[in-house]
């Protein structure tokens, strides 16, 4: 299975400072139709997830433009660029190019 | 707008079964692939099942291989997941999500494994 990685585990944020996560995969993610299938993932406390970012760049319906994906291959990044009160939660990247799907273990954004 | 509502879950006995329901509206069910996502209490998310939108191909992650089952009504816009031989590591909050990319989620239903 592949294995993927994020760090850090915990990430105290000051109000309207950048966040950055890492997520990094055991295998390259590209697919057979060159698409790369890595999707960041938001859970606010008590919340179902929700997506936010799929196909390493693209943000999700309604996904508020300080979020940013990048990265290619097996090396990935979630950037926000200033932190709101409601970006509170758990983030994580999970990979959707090979069987099974696997997660990382999440981050927990949280306000200093 | 997308809506997937679950079921189905409660206090299953250890070498029990449940079976989960996932009821979907707002699109085009049979046109989708649908995946199913657990949360142990306090733990990060993994991923469990999913299903083509056909049905004719399943997929599992290696510890529910064997015991769980996933399948879909496509005239019922259901999708379902058979647990059995349940065990105590099985027990979360199980979530239906839409595609294999899980685009939408639902709000989840709570299995407890216990004796």
């Amino acid at each position: 299975d592949v294995v993927m990685t994020q760090s850090p585990l915990s990430l105290p944020v000051t109000l309207g400072q950048p966040a950055s996560i890492s997520c990094r995969s055991s295998q390259s993610l590209v697919y057979s139709d060159g698409n790369t299938y890595l999707n960041w993932f938001q859970q606010r406390p008590g919340q179902s997830p929700r997506r936010l970012i799929y196909k390493v760049s693209n943000r999700d319906s309604g996904v508020p433009d300080r979020f940013s994906g990048s990265g290619s291959g097996t090396d990935f990044t979630l950037k926000i660029s200033r932190v709101e009160a409601e970006d509170v939660g758990v983030y994580y990247c999970m990979q959707g190019t090979h069987w099974p799907r696997t997660f990382g273990g999440g981050t927990k954004v949280e306000i200093k | 707008e997308v809506q997937l509502l679950e079921s189905g879950g409660g206090l299953g006995q250890p070498g029990g079964s449940l079976r989960l329901s996932c009821a979907a509206s707002g699109f085009t069910f049979s046109s989708y692939a649908m995946s199913w996502v657990r949360q142990a209490p306090g733990k990060g998310l993994e991923w469990v099942s999913g299903i083509s939108n056909s049905g004719a191909n399943t997929y599992y992650t290696d510890s529910v291989k064997g015991r769980f089952t996933i399948s879909r009504d496509n005239s019922k816009n259901t999708v379902y997941l058979q647990m059995n031989s349940l065990r105590a590591e099985d027990t979360a909050i199980y979530y239906c999500a839409k595609t294999a990319q899980l685009d939408s989620w639902g709000q989840g239903t709570q299995v407890t494994v216990s004796s």
